[in-house]
């Protein structure tokens, strides 16, 4: 499987400021996915990462709140906006391998926000 | 909307013993069935994928799946204190990119 890192690993934010996730993999993949994982809860997904263009959001997220971009298939950002204690989760990106319907996790990144 | 059910546990068993964990969902379209197992403080981790009816073997993980009965579970044989986790079962599609709906998790504890 793709070894995937992400940066931060944690945060701890200010409300209404923003912060950037990067989520790099060692191998190029076609999808690539961003989950948010609320204290306690299981994983729901905010948007599938398209190479090159508009992500696809999920229902009851929305660009302006979570811009994200992948600018090659290898990379891709997250941005979470204007920040409320409310969006205090750990942030998770996700791959597809290449033939696979298996996805593999990054190691997230831990949001605080205060 | 898509829903997957779990149940959240704790289920305790002993060590050496079989646990069983297990999960229904929604969705007839759906194509693929996945365990996740998730450490405290960690992300998830890929145990076993399963796509066609019955039984697939792993080590000491078997995943189970009956689509009629819209039914999947995984059993963990000999289980060990290291496997003390919550597990996630996940479900979705049979195209790329297809978006995977998770469970809410079954924390499973195991006591030496």
């Amino acid at each position: 499987s793709a070894v995937i890192s992400q940066k931060p690993s944690r945060d701890i934010c200010q409300r209404g400021t923003s912060l950037t996730i990067q989520c790099q993999v060692d191998s190029q993949v076609t999808m690539m996915f961003w989950y948010r994982q609320q204290p306690g809860q299981s994983l729901t997904l905010i948007a599938t990462a398209n190479q090159g263009s508009e992500a696809t959001y999920e229902s009851g997220f929305v660009i302006d709140k979570f811009p994200i971009s992948r600018p090659n298939l290898t990379f891709s950002t997250l941005t979470v906006s204007n920040m409320s204690p409310e969006d205090s989760s750990i942030y998770l990106c996700s791959v597809e391998t290449t033939n696979s319907f298996e996805q593999f996790f990054g190691p997230g990144t831990r949001l605080t926000v205060l | 909307q898509k829903e997957v059910e779990q149940n959240s546990g704790p289920l305790s068993v002993p060590e050496g013993a079989i646990a069983s964990l297990n999960c229904t969902y929604s969705d007839r379209g759906s194509q693929s069935f996945f365990w996740y197992r998730q450490y405290s403080g960690k992300s998830p981790e890929l145990i076993m994928s399963i796509y066609s009816n019955g039984d697939k073997e792993d080590g000491r993980f078997t995943a189970q799946l009956n689509k009629a009965s819209q039914y999947v579970s995984l059993l963990i044989r000999d289980s060990q204190p290291s496997d003390s986790a919550t597990y996630l079962c996940a479900v979705g599609g049979n195209n790329a990119g297809n978006m995977l709906t998770f469970g809410g998790g079954t924390r499973l504890m195991v006591k030496p």
